[in-house]
Formats: structure tokens, sequence, C-alpha cells
């Protein structure tokens, strides 16, 4: 079945480092890919998402690139900040519709001054 | 802005109970969604709904039940409460089956302890 690979965390940088979070998937079809994140004491929310295999997803510095070849998904950021400490999850539509999302098991990202 | 509410942020029950969580958006969204989030296993669909009095199992239906009697209202119903039910709630919407690409909107989850 379709499923989600995250790298495991927690990561820990320090404020201005290069952050790259690990996601590869396995899917039938052509699922649409999705980073979440989830701030501290929050529900989730949409970072960035992709529809289609060379789509680039970016937002708050962040960016994504869905690349069919390698199943692969991987978030970047140049310069992480304290604020960016949080929870982040890698996420696809199913192949079964319904507009279902299968997640990963989620990165920590913790981010020292 | 979408908004998910959730109608308590901790619960605490005993074993044996029988736990109401209520989900409410306010976007006219089709579809609801409640999941459980677990540490290292992420979020985990339990039940979707796709329109009023419809409903769809997801991968964990086991000791869950829901109900969708109004569009806006999405409730999980635990049946008789256990400790393997312990466990971060989320539920969420998302405007049409149409396309596959629209966003999931997320409430801020109800954290349940059950002794």
């Amino acid at each position: 079945g379709d499923s989600v690979t995250q790298m495991e965390g927690p990561v820990t940088l320090s404020e201005e480092a290069f952050l790259t979070i690990n996601c590869t998937y396995t899917a039938t079809g052509y699922p649409s890919l999705f980073w979440y994140v989830q701030y501290p004491g929050e529900g989730l929310q949409l970072l960035l998402k992709a529809t289609k295999a060379d789509d680039k997803g970016s937002n708050k510095g962040f960016e994504a690139t869905y690349r069919k070849e390698t199943t692969s998904f991987h978030l970047e950021k140049g310069s992480v900040q304290v604020s960016d400490s949080a929870v982040y999850f890698c996420a696809l539509t199913g192949s079964g519709g319904y507009n279902k999302l299968i997640f990963g098991a989620g990165t920590r990202l913790a981010v020292h001054p | 802005d979408v908004k998910v509410t959730q109608s308590s942020r901790y619960l605490v029950k005993r074993t044996g109970e029988k736990v109401f969580l209520e989900c409410v958006q306010d976007m006219d969204h089709e579809n609801m969604f409640w999941y459980r989030q677990d540490p290292g296993l992420g979020l985990r669909l339990i039940y979707f709904s796709y329109d009023v009095k419809m409903k769809e199992k997801g991968d964990i239906p086991e000791g869950y039940s829901v109900s969708r009697e109004k569009k806006e209202r999405f409730s999980l119903i635990l049946e008789s409460a256990s400790t393997n039910q312990t466990s971060m709630y989320l539920c969420a919407s998302s405007l049409s089956l149409a396309v596959l690409s629209y966003e999931q909107y997320f409430g801020p989850g109800t954290r349940l302890t059950v002794t």
C-alpha cells in the first residue's frame, strides 16, 4: 500500500543553519505531496504542497521538489530560525481517493539560538 | 480563514466510559476526518465522512464510531474507552473530493487520557 518514510528526529540545529528533512514515498498512481507543520500545542497546518512531478512547493523560506524518479519530497530551508522549531510531517494523497492523506511519522526540529 | 474547532483540549476519562469528541468546521467543507496522533506513528486515519450521514472507515476504526448529522459537525465516539485509546485526537476538514490536491485544515487537537 501507499506509505511515507521520513528521517527520524529529533533534528537539532543552530540558528541560521541549513535544514534538510528527508521524505520518500511509495504510491500507486500520481499522488499530490504535502508538508505539514505542527507548532507546540497546536494542530497541523499546511506548509507547502506539490501536485505533479518536478513541481516545487515553497512557503516561508521552505522548499520541496516533487521527484518522481527518486520518489522523494525532501524539505529544505537555507537559514532556520528559533521560531521554526516544530514537528514536520510529510504526507501524500492515498490512492483510495476521498482526499485521504497518508502521513509519515513526523520529524521534530529544535533550533537553538 | 477556515476554522476547525474541537470541543475540548484535554479530557480525562475512566476505562469503560462512553466518550464523545466533537468537531465543528465553519467553511462548508464536504469532507471531515478524524485522526489519532501517537509518537513515532504519525497520524493515522480513524474515520472520515464525505457528506452528511455518510461515513467510511479509515485505517484504525476498531473501537470507534462516528456521527455526522449536520454538514459542519463530525463527532467521534469511543463506545467503551480503553487505556490503549489514550492519544491525541485531531479533526480535519477539506473542501471537496473532486480535487485531490485540496489541503486539509486541522483543529487544535484533543488530548485524551483514559485511566
